[in-house]
């Protein structure tokens, strides 16, 4: 089985260009959460899909970000405009059920660099 | 709210012997799930081994067995027989319906392993 599948791996940006980072889920997984790693503040939840709905977005930073998953086997992470200060490493996961029993699967990450 | 505590920002250990990770957490759930994921220098985070707040037993998955310990809410890793490869960063994490299923991360303890 492929494992998450996110792209860009890497992504040099200037400031105030429109990023959108991608994923593509475990197959039958219907839970995706969106996952931002920095040195400062650890790991954070940024939002989480149950069957392509979007449930918790209170993560979310501010308006600049956005996502949407259209269907069961893609996902997007856009933020527009692109600040230095959102430069940080960008995890998917899935999961196969919205529970607390099913662990998380996670992408390889997208590492952003905002110039 | 659910908080994860990771008491020790980074541990040493000989190759070929055990050592804990540390971790505590608080919650007013009653029912909720522990996780621990390894994050190696090469960035993706990888399930290790989960919890249930209702297991009776501690979880065990090779190497790794979780020192579960309700009453206290600690949750400790204990990795068996120390290689080189597990030197990396490792996470507690838990999930509870309280937190809308969201898995709160602590702040992760970085393992060295030495030869």
């Amino acid at each position: 089985d492929a494992g998450v599948i996110q792209s860009p791996r890497h992504e040099v940006t200037e400031m105030g260009q429109e990023v959108t980072l991608r994923c593509k889920p475990i197959s039958g997984h219907n839970s995706l959460f969106w996952y931002r790693q920095t040195m400062m503040r650890g790991l954070e939840l940024l939002i989480y899909f149950n069957n392509n709905v979007p449930i918790d977005d209170s993560g979310m930073p501010e308006d600049r970000f956005s996502a949407k998953m259209p269907n069961a086997s893609f996902s997007t992470l856009k933020i527009q405009p692109s600040e230095p200060r959102d430069s940080a490493v960008y995890f998917c996961a899935s999961s196969r059920r919205d529970s607390l029993v099913y662990e998380q699967y996670f992408g390889p990450g997208t590492r952003l660099t905002v110039t | 709210a659910q908080k994860i505590t990771q008491t020790q920002p980074g541990m040493f250990v000989q190759e070929k012997e055990a050592v804990t990770l540390d971790c505590t957490y608080d919650t007013s759930d009653q029912s909720y799930g522990l996780f621990w994921y390894k994050q190696p220098s090469s960035g993706e985070m990888i399930f290790l081994i989960y919890q249930g707040s209702y297991d009776e037993q501690n979880a065990t998955e090779g190497r790794y067995s979780l020192n579960f310990q309700k009453a206290r809410k600690s949750a400790n890793l204990v990795i068996s027989a120390s290689q080189l490869g597990d030197s990396a960063m490792y996470f507690c994490a838990m999930r509870g319906r309280g937190s809308n299923y969201k898995l709160t991360f602590g702040k992760g303890t970085l393992l060295t392993v030495n030869p």
